[in-house]
């Protein structure tokens, strides 16, 4: 399967732990985007890279989150001192830009728990 | 991008078709009217997307009304297995944008 893959799919720490969630995806796809999504909610919309660079970033990216795409490949995502509102599905996606434009293909999220 | 409104939940019996409406009264004339579903514990998948013309593919079809202020999203034949949230967004970029904005979507329950 060529399709995005998120690791781990699931992760309890505790309070005030250090996370890093990757993200690979689809090998021919330039962009990649982070989400944030808490239940009963949609999908919110954090960061997203075009190839390495960091293109723009959302308010609701606290200094607490860092997210980086050092080759333009896989993408990780940061979270210091977590809180128990960091508690949430986090997802990736990833779609080609350029003389041809894909849709946004997601993957299955990682699900993080702050106890 | 426009706001949208959806109902927050609907039912379908197996094999009928769904019909998810979606008002985008505000929407402006570059913009394009696109569907996503996500199913339990799934990230998002992308369904159709149109600007004025009805759309179809292997998966659903899409009527935009001729004012485009809203749009119905149709899956012919409904199975369990499209049991998910639907989610309408309005953009203005057609193919990849640096950002969906998804709003809470309609929780859609096909009935066996």
């Amino acid at each position: 399967d060529t399709g995005v893959s998120q690791n781990p799919r699931h992760k309890i720490t505790k309070r005030g732990q250090n996370v890093t969630f990757r993200c690979d995806p689809i090998s021919e796809h330039n962009r990649l985007y982070w989400y944030r999504q808490t239940l009963g909610q949609g999908p919110e919309f954090l960061t997203y890279f075009q190839n390495e660079a960091q293109l723009e970033k959302s308010r609701l990216l606290s200094d607490r989150f860092s997210a980086e795409r050092p080759k333009g490949s896989f993408s990780t995502l940061e979270i210091q001192r977590t809180e128990q509102g960091d508690s949430a599905m986090y997802l990736c996606a990833s779609s080609l830009h350029g003389p041809s434009n894909t849709e946004a293909f997601f993957g299955q999220g990682t699900r993080l728990t702050v106890v | 991008d426009a706001k949208t409104t959806q109902p927050p939940s609907m039912d379908c019996a197996e094999g009928r078709a769904a019909n998810l409406p979606c008002n985008h009264s505000t929407i402006s004339g570059n913009e394009y009217v696109y569907w996503y579903r996500q199913i339990h514990s799934q990230g998002p998948q992308y369904i159709i997307h149109g600007l004025k013309n009805n759309e179809t593919n292997e998966m659903a079809s899409l009527i935009i009304t001729e004012d485009r202020k809203s749009s119905t999203l149709i899956l012919p034949h409904a199975t369990l297995r499209d049991t998910a949230v639907y989610y309408c967004i309005v953009r203005a970029v057609a193919g990849s944008a640096r950002q969906l904005t998804f709003g809470s979507g309609t929780q859609l329950t096909v009935l066996p």
